[in-house]
């Protein structure tokens, strides 16, 4: 039982280029989340699902895009990175009315 | 909108001493509250939760905290801090439907020896 994992752990990326970061989980939980960490700022999340096949927008959105094709995985992209997106990205899931579970993260720095 | 505020991004204190870390939150519903914490260069760790049972309720590695309705505080305690106990603390909440998490911006706990 792995728990929530994240790829890769760290990552430069120049500014324009896009990625993706990849979270699964193998809890068979409902939720999922992405959020973004940085200093003095707390977490703040990107977007969520609720399910497989739905996602929603959730506190700072712009320049991400999300998809949840299957109910473990959890994917995060950007399509044209940007240096404000230098971060360090958490990944969570749940179940409702309970407690998320968060993977180590991304360090993404974008120059 | 919901919010939750950690009062000092910075406590310190001695090895032994009493550790108090202040969360308060806003919330329109009854919410769901927690407590995370952060080791360097690692994801979060559940340390204790809310779910509107016990007001006084305990976690791991000796911390507890008390639900407060009247002052809308979470304040988390442990009577005795350990140099292991220093990390970055989260208090979150969530309420309504969705159970989204609503974070503190958090607090850097340092443990002098």
């Amino acid at each position: 039982n792995a728990g929530v994992t994240q790829t890769p752990k760290f990552r430069v990326l120049k500014t324009g280029q896009s990625m993706t970061l990849l979270c699964a989980q193998d809890m068979n939980h409902e939720y999922m989340y992405w959020y973004r960490q940085d200093p003095g700022m707390g977490l703040r999340l990107i977007h969520y699902s609720v399910g497989e096949g739905t996602t929603a927008k959730g506190e700072v959105p712009d320049g991400y895009n999300v998809s949840r094709l299957k109910k473990q995985n959890f994917l995060l992209g950007l399509e044209s990175a940007a240096p404000s997106q230098t971060s360090v990205y958490f990944c969570a899931s749940s179940n409702p009315r309970y407690e998320q579970y968060f993977g180590p993260g991304t360090r993404l720095t974008v120059t | 909108a919901q919010s939750v505020t950690q009062l000092g991004s910075h406590v310190s204190v001695s090895e032994g001493a009493l550790v108090l870390l202040r969360c308060n939150y806003s919330s329109s519903v009854p919410p769901y509250l927690f407590w995370y914490v952060q080791y360097p260069n690692q994801g979060l760790q559940l340390l204790l939760k809310y779910t509107s049972a016990a007001t006084l309720v305990k976690g791991i590695n000796g911390f507890e905290a008390e639900f407060k309705k009247s002052e809308t505080s979470f304040h988390l305690t442990k009577p005795s801090a350990h140099m292991s106990d220093a990390a970055e603390y989260f208090c979150a909440a969530s309420g309504g439907s969705n159970y989204k998490l609503t974070f503190g911006k958090g607090t850097l706990l340092t443990v002098n020896p």
